[in-house]
């Protein structure tokens, strides 16, 4: 089975830039989401097609992936963004998400 | 506005059975395909089952194939999870996603949840 690997915790400063990263084989190859989840709330797309942000979607969130690595950036990180951040990727009939990524700003 | 909601959701024993509806406005639910994800307590996110926009086409994670059926009315403008045979492990708030395609497939939109427990 295809499997996605991201780090359990990130931390930033305020204003600083976090970065997220989903490792999985050849994920260079296949399009990357991205969803922030929180505590009681609905998961929200923030990326997709590896580089496209929704309509609503701060431009502070980017996204790109190469290689075996799709990277979430949050530029200008604001208290709002502590979250659980998902990537995720469609593996043959699948729809594969990683572990998800504890993003604290303090 | 889209909106997906969810319900069904309760406390079932092990083994036992439930069954979760989505309610889909907003959109032609018809031309969309759609997902189930679950989330346990403590958990990450995990995919359950894909369902075609017409039905014709139907995917299930292993960990739920041949206890789960996805289906849908597209006159009622709904999604259901049949969940069979259910394990402790398998509580979680189960939401329903729309699927999109837009120079590649995604999950624009979300329903707020139903929560399944599973215990005695």
């Amino acid at each position: 089975s295809y499997e996605l690997t991201q780090p359990p915790s990130v931390s930033v400063s305020p204003g600083q830039t976090a970065s997220i990263t989903c490792s999985g084989d050849k994920l260079g190859d296949k399009y990357t989401c991205w969803f922030q989840l929180k505590p009681g709330q609905s998961p929200v797309l923030v990326i997709y097609q590896d580089t496209k942000r929704p309509s609503g979607i701060p431009e502070r969130f980017s996204g790109s992936s190469s290689g075996n690595t799709a990277t979430l950036t949050i530029s200008g990180t604001q208290a709002m963004d502590e979250a659980d951040y998902y990537c995720q990727a469609r593996h043959s009939t699948t729809w594969v998400f990683g572990g998800g990524t504890k993003l604290t700003v303090l | 506005e889209v909106q997906l909601v969810e319900s069904g959701g309760g406390l079932v024993q092990p083994g036992g059975s439930l069954r979760l509806s989505c309610a889909a406005s907003g959109f032609n639910f018809s031309s969309y395909e759609m997902n189930w994800v679950r989330q346990a307590p403590g958990k990450g996110l995990e995919w359950v089952s894909y369902i075609s926009s017409r039905g014709s086409t139907i995917y299930y994670a292993d960990s739920v194939k041949g206890r789960f059926t996805i289906s849908r009315d597209n006159a009622r403008n709904s999604l259901f999870l049949q969940m069979n045979s259910l394990r402790p492990e398998e509580t979680a708030v189960y939401f329903c996603a729309r699927v999109v395609f837009s120079g590649s497939y995604y999950l624009d939109h979300w329903g707020q949840g139903t929560l399944v427990t599973v215990s005695s």
